[in-house]
């Protein structure tokens, strides 16, 4: 049984450039979500999808944005990065009413 | 506003001893609750949860405790190992733990030989 896996693991971008984080879920699972976590912080949630629609959102701004595949991988983009958006993102899957979330290594996105 | 609350950032522990963490939470419509464990470089692994219609679950040497009134939790981590170091999320959601999961800040535990 294959884990979450994400792409790349570390990236370093310049504030206003567009960026796209990469996930794929763990086999079986039907439901992708994303997390950020600051330096210090515990994650917070970005939004979640499920059967490639969005499925709930936290209070992120709209130019953080989502896509699942049919084949359940995922995809988080961020446009006009802002140096605040430097963070570890973490993809996390499930099965639809099925705990627990199973968190990938997370991609490092540094914003200078 | 921090919906859930870890107010200790470290603790040490000797090794053999009990570690125990512990969580506060606000909200009243939470009634899943989850703790994670994360190794540097590595996403949170998922440790123990339970429901809000238990007060305690146990899997090995792991237990949690839940005060519904206090909106209150606790890992207990008997006897702790060496392994154990790392830092410990407490998370909560109003479903199953597989819906939107608001963490706390986390604890830093480190097991002394």
């Amino acid at each position: 049984e294959t884990g979450v896996t994400q792409s790349p693991t570390h990236l370093i971008k310049t504030r206003g450039q567009q960026v796209t984080l990469r996930c794929s879920s763990q086999s079986g699972h039907n439901t992708v979500s994303w997390y950020q976590q600051a330096l210090g912080q515990g994650p917070q949630f970005i939004f979640q999808y499920y059967r490639e629609e969005e499925n709930g959102r936290g209070n992120f701004p709209p130019r953080f944005s989502g896509l699942q595949f049919p084949n359940y991988s995922s995809e988080l983009n961020v446009n006009a990065l802002e140096l605040d958006d430097s963070a570890l993102y973490l993809c996390a899957s499930s099965l639809a009413d099925s705990a627990p979330l199973h968190f990938g290594n997370g991609t490092r996105l540094t914003v200078t | 506003d921090q919906q859930v609350k870890q107010n200790s950032p470290s603790l040490s522990v000797q090794e053999g001893r009990i570690s125990i963490l512990n969580c506060d939470y606000t909200n009243s419509m939470f009634d899943y609750f989850l703790w994670y464990k994360k190794y540097p470089a590595e996403g949170p692994t998922f440790l123990i949860s339970i429901s809000s219609i238990k007060d305690k679950n146990e899997d090995g040497r792991f237990t949690v405790f839940l005060n519904k009134s206090a909106k209150h939790l606790s890992l207990h981590i008997v006897p702790s190992q060496p392994g154990d170091s790392a830092v410990y999320f407490c998370a909560a959601s109003g479903n199953f733990g597989n819906e939107k999961l608001t963490f706390g800040t986390g604890t830093r535990l480190t097991i002394i030989p």
